[in-house]
């Protein structure tokens, strides 16, 4: 496979549930991204991994856990959410350092918190 | 103020009409520019990069203008498949901090 690549694809999970999202990239970056897209919404960035150390956490709730154990791979571990968590989640990839250097997205997960 | 401010729309044109957005940004050291084209309920998608002396890819012309702080994309003679969220998206560093737009919204109509 190439490019970014997430799973699920969709999930629907209740408020006591406890779910990972799973990212993969193929492309040799060494930064990582989740971002959240609510409906009508732009894109909320949630966390930055470069060269697998966390280096930015946009000020989201400890419900949702990120874990990058190497480079090419991210997870996002939920627990307890909320209703209004229901949203796109966007994973992404870049080479951190790389001349002009744009943001790979895999194709999301539509997450419905019941 | 926004680190990157977009029109929202929407933007109604007809097929075969030429259309343009416009993009500011607020910091001046802002280093790379893009535009991503978003469809319904589908992940952004890279357009094109934005460079210094303007790029062209087929209909798409973008260009950046570094002392007013904006960029701009143009697309010619639109197709419904044109239909779409288009996102203006800032790199402040060559790094790791992008900053979108909120989008925007244009509909090609037949």
């Amino acid at each position: 496979e190439t490019g970014v690549t997430q799973t699920p694809r969709h999930l629907v999970m209740g408020m006591t549930n406890k779910k990972s999202l799973k990212c993969e990239q193929h492309l040799g970056h060494n930064a990582m991204y989740w971002y959240k897209q609510s409906a009508k919404k732009p894109l909320e960035l949630m966390f930055v991994y470069s060269l697998e150390e966390r280096v930015e956490n946009n000020s989201v709730p400890s419900r949702f856990s990120p874990e990058c154990p190497n480079s090419s791979h991210l997870f996002l571990h939920l627990h307890t959410l909320q209703p209004e968590d229901s949203a796109l989640y966007l994973c992404a990839s870049s080479q951190d350092g790389g001349d002009n250097s744009p943001l790979h997205f895999g194709n999301g997960t539509r997450l419905t918190v019941t | 103020r926004k680190e990157v401010e977009q029109d929202p729309g929407p933007f109604n044109v007809p097929e075969g009409a030429t259309v343009a957005f416009n993009c500011t940004y607020s910091n001046s050291a802002s280093q790379s520019f893009f535009w991503y084209r978003q469809d319904c309920r589908k992940e952004p998608k890279l357009l094109m990069s934005v460079y210094s002396s303007g790029n062209e890819d087929g209909r798409f012309t973008a260009q950046l203008n570094r002392a007013s702080q904006y960029i701009s994309l143009l697309i010619r003679d639109s197709k419904l498949s044109d239909s779409a969220t288009y996102l203006c998206v800032v790199n402040k560093n060559t790094g790791n901090q992008f900053y979108f737009g909120t989008g925007t919204s244009l509909t090609v109509i037949p």
